[in-house]
């Protein structure tokens, strides 16, 4: 079983749908979970961060943790073609001095205009 | 700020050739990693660095070689390209690990990528 696992769609849906993305993961010392987007040919960018459990809002995107279920998601309301790219999950345990993220396959979003 | 500069963008390469990938960070980050990614595979970690001097294997580190002389270059050395090196390395950095999340987020800070081809 794959520490972090990660739906690699494609994903393809209206503008100003809602749009739900997941990850389920393995190991419960992780404590730091994180969202990154990747536009094509681009290095990823941090899109949402949350650490522990919880959910975390910002603007059309909510990031929620449920350590329970070992079990994130993203929502991003009111979707735009702007928000078409690769949505990467991530966590990390609390180590001892580092960060070692795992990442999550991807998921690739596109929305129609 | 340029943040995280990789060079060369893309490169070919032959079957036993050796390279370097260059990575170069100007926001003073003590952590600095490389990583890979694979079509449907996600990113694997392959080298890491705590500070100038100290670095680490990641997930997937052989065929790799790094150093890290100074805070602000970790160059990633390939010595004897191989087929399966083919992909997309990502240098990224990030501020030193805070067991406090509000003071540090751990945020990686990625470079826009190189595309290596082993022919």
């Amino acid at each position: 079983q794959k520490e972090v696992e990660q739906d690699p769609g494609p994903l393809s849906v209206p503008e100003g749908a809602i749009v739900s993305l997941n990850c389920t993961y393995s190991n419960s010392a992780f404590q730091y979970f994180m969202w990154y987007r990747q536009y094509s040919r681009k290095g990823p960018e941090l899109l949402m961060y949350t650490y522990s459990s919880g959910n975390k809002e910002d603007g059309r995107f909510t990031a929620q943790v449920d350590k329970s279920s070992k079990y994130i998601s993203l929502f991003i309301r009111d979707s735009q073609p702007s928000d078409s790219a690769t949505y990467l999950c991530a966590m990390s345990p609390v180590t001892s001095g580092t960060y070692k993220y795992i990442f999550g396959t991807g998921t690739r979003l596109k929305v129609l205009a | 700020n340029a943040g995280v500069t990789q060079t060369p963008k893309f490169r070919i390469l032959k079957i036993g050739q050796s390279m370097t990938l260059q990575c170069a960070q100007d926001m003073n980050h003590n952590y600095m990693y490389w990583y890979r990614q694979d079509p449907g595979m996600g990113l694997k970690l392959i080298y890491y660095s705590v500070g100038a001097g100290i670095t680490d294997k990641g997930e997937v580190p052989n065929g790799y070689n790094v150093s890290r002389s100074t805070t602000e270059d970790f160059p990633l050395r390939l010595e004897l390209a191989a087929p399966s090196q083919t992909s997309v390395y990502f240098c990224a950095s990030s501020l030193q690990f805070r067991r406090q999340p509000r003071s540090n987020t751990g945020e990686l800070f990625f470079g826009e990528g190189s595309r290596l081809t082993v022919l």
